[in-house]
């Protein structure tokens, strides 16, 4: 079992442009979501989708938006990359509104 | 002021030692607590939750939760080297128990 399995693992971008981060998960979890990590800041809610067809915004969601695919994915799409945005980025699932995330091995981006 | 609080750290402990990770939270709302454990540059990793008040163990690991004072322990017994990495205590309640307010983790070393 991959579990929950992102990609790319690292990019760096340039101010201004734009690239979408893919999540895909075979555990057959009803709801996914997407963080950001910070040094010294935890983890922070950016978007989830509690199923299938639905999404909402967490904690941080400026800057960004998401789109649930599917049951199996969840991507995070930066229209236009800022420096702010630099971070570690990860996605996680759970069941259907369960408590408890599975975590992939997330994406660290840079934003020069 | 933050709804989740962690002891900073770092903590350093020799090996065998008892170790002892604590939060406080200030959202009554919360009913699901958890704790994490993150490898450096790795995902977090869901070791235990417990719902509501009370204690729960896992091998070496127990996690305790305090309603009434808003605290939330996990305590390691007889601490190994491969202990050694970063705790997140995390929360939900709600009608989706998976989205999470984590804390800012704790870094943990256990000498050999």
């Amino acid at each position: 079992n991959a579990g929950v399995t992102q990609t790319p693992k690292f990019q760096v971008l340039k101010t201004g442009q734009s690239m979408t981060l893919q999540c895909a998960q075979d555990m057959n979890h009803n709801s996914m979501y997407w963080y950001r990590q910070d040094p010294g800041m935890g983890l922070r809610l950016i978007y989830y989708s509690a199923s299938e067809g639905t999404t909402d915004k967490g904690e941080v969601p400026n800057g960004y938006n998401v789109s649930r695919l599917n049951k199996r994915e969840f991507s995070l799409r930066l229209e236009s990359a800022a420096p702010s945005q630099t971070s570690v980025y990860f996605c996680a699932s759970s069941e259907a509104m369960g408590p408890g995330n599975i975590f992939g091995s997330g994406t660290r981006l840079t934003v020069v | 002021q933050k709804e989740v609080e962690q002891d900073p750290g770092p903590l350093s402990v020799p090996e065998g030692a008892i170790v002892s990770l604590n939060c406080t939270y200030s959202n009554s709302a919360f009913q699901y607590f958890m704790w994490y454990r993150q490898y450096s540059r790795k995902g977090p990793e869901l070791l235990m939750y417990t719902y509501s008040s009370g204690n729960k163990e896992d091998g070496r690991f127990t996690a305790q939760v305090d309603k009434s004072s808003k605290y939330i322990s996990l305590f390691i017994r007889d601490s190994q080297p491969s202990d050694s990495a970063t705790y997140l205590c995390a929360m939900s309640g709600g009608t989706n128990a998976g989205k999470s307010t984590f804390g800012d983790g704790t870094t943990l070393t256990v000498k050999p």
